[in-house]
Formats: structure tokens, C-alpha cells, sequence
């Protein structure tokens, strides 16, 4: 089972910042976060991922609360292109930590 | 620098025939796993390999399904004798290594129906 919570849905207004919250309140200290999504029909395309201190690449930031129960995904400008599911995935420690565990994710749907 | 690579995009298949698919890794990369998503579904693990090995296939149904990655050439998934069952998109990722923070990269996925 997904060690994740996210909400179904979001929508955002194109433009806006899009933040897309999940919960991993078992995380282990060092069990990473990483963030996907896949847009319609398409393979699923990494984001970003981190451990405990806040992340930002040229798509997005990752801010990850100090207990680490928690982290939040920011879009800066949603465009129309992100709409997509956004998928939270925490890599777990031990022998499979090769394993991606999917939960259902977050349907984001940037509204012009 | 191109991605990882899976043909073909669409597959259609007859009840009982075989499919192959095919998937080959990002520059550099020698780690393949390949993953299985029903339709409103996530992603499911299916197996894992390295060059000439097969790593972690505890995803794999038991029956009717294999994996090979060989020393030369992509990595092939062979599902013999499909079932309507066996619908589904299949994708290949890859990666440098399998360490945790060794991020995996998807191809586009290869869309089976089996009529």
C-alpha cells in the first residue's frame, strides 16, 4: 500500500500557484519524497524529490514540513500543460527500496 | 540525449497470441523496471533487472509472463497466450543505480488490447 494521502482533485487557476499537499505521516528518517506526474496517456514524468530540507528545480518546489509528516508541491505558474495526476511516492528503506508505490494521486486541473 | 525508449506505442493482440514489448534505458542507465497501470489505476511494480539478470520479478503473475534484459538489445517483457486481462498500459523506467535517492525515468508506455 501507498505510505501516501493526497486529495483527489485540485483545481487552479492558470497563472496561479498550484500547491499540492501530501501526507506521509510513517515516513522513516531517511526515506526520500519524490513527486511525479503523468499527463493524460503519457508515461509518468518526474518532478522533484527530497529528504528533509526544501527543494526547487525549473519545474517546481518541494517543501517538506520540519516533522517530515508532511510536504507540499508548488507549481509557480500553472499553465494549461499541468494539468495532470500528481502522484507523492515515498521511496522506502530496505531491499526493495527500488519499488515505486503508487498511490492514486491528484488530479490537477488548471482552469484558464 | 534521448530518453528511455519503448515500442511499440500500441499493441493489439488476439486472445491466446504473444506480445512483446520492448523498452530501451536512458544513456548510461542499467537498471529496468517495468510497471503495469489498469485504466484509473496508479502504476504496479511488476519486476526488475540488470544486465542478463533478473533482479526482483515478485510482481510478475506467476504464469504466461517474463522479462529479459540482455547484454546487447533492449529489455524485452513476453506475455504468452494474452487474456483480455492482460489490457493495459506497460511501462519501462531506468535508472543509474537502485539506490533510493537514484531517481527512475519513464518512456511513454506501450498500450496493449487484447481483443
Amino acid at each position: 500500500d501507498a505510505k501516501t494521502t493526497q486529495p483527489p482533485s485540485m483545481d487552479c487557476a492558470e497563472g496561479r500557484a498550484a500547491n499540492l499537499p501530501c501526507n506521509h505521516s510513517t515516513i522513516s528518517g531517511n526515506e526520500y519524497v519524490y513527486w511525479y506526474r503523468q499527463i493524460h496517456s503519457q508515461g509518468p514524468q518526474y518532478i522533484i524529490h527530497g529528504l528533509k530540507n526544501n527543494e526547487t528545480n525549473e519545474m517546481a518546489s518541494l517543501i517538506i514540513t520540519e516533522d517530515r509528516k508532511s510536504s507540499t508541491l508548488i507549481l509557480p505558474h500553472a499553465t494549461l500543460r499541468d494539468t495532470a495526476v500528481y502522484y507523492c511516492i515515498v521511496r522506502v528503506l530496505g531491499d526493495s527500496n527500488y519499488q515505486l508505490i503508487w498511490g492514486a494521486g491528484t488530479k490537477l486541473i488548471i482552469k484558464p | 540525449n534521448a530518453g528511455v525508449m519503448q515500442n511499440p506505442r500500441h499493441l493489439v493482440r488476439r486472445r491466446g497470441q504473444e506480445a512483446r514489448l520492448r523498452c530501451s534505458p536512458m544513456k548510461g542507465h542499467s537498471h529496468v523496471y517495468w510497471y503495469r497501470q489498469l485504466p484509473e489505476e496508479g502504476l504496479k511494480f511488476m519486476v526488475y533487472l540488470q544486465k542478463e539478470n533478473i533482479i526482483d520479478e515478485s510482481g510478475m503473475p506467476k504464469e504466461r509472463f517474463s522479462a529479459e534484459f540482455p547484454k546487447e538489445g533492449p529489455s524485452i517483457l513476453r506475455i504468452q497466450q494474452v487474456v483480455r486481462g492482460d489490457s493495459a498500459a506497460y511501462f519501462c523506467a531506468s535508472s543509474r543505480g537502485f539506490q533510493i535517492t537514484d531517481t527512475q525515468y519513464f518512456g511513454p508506455g506501450t498500450r496493449l488490447t487484447v481483443l
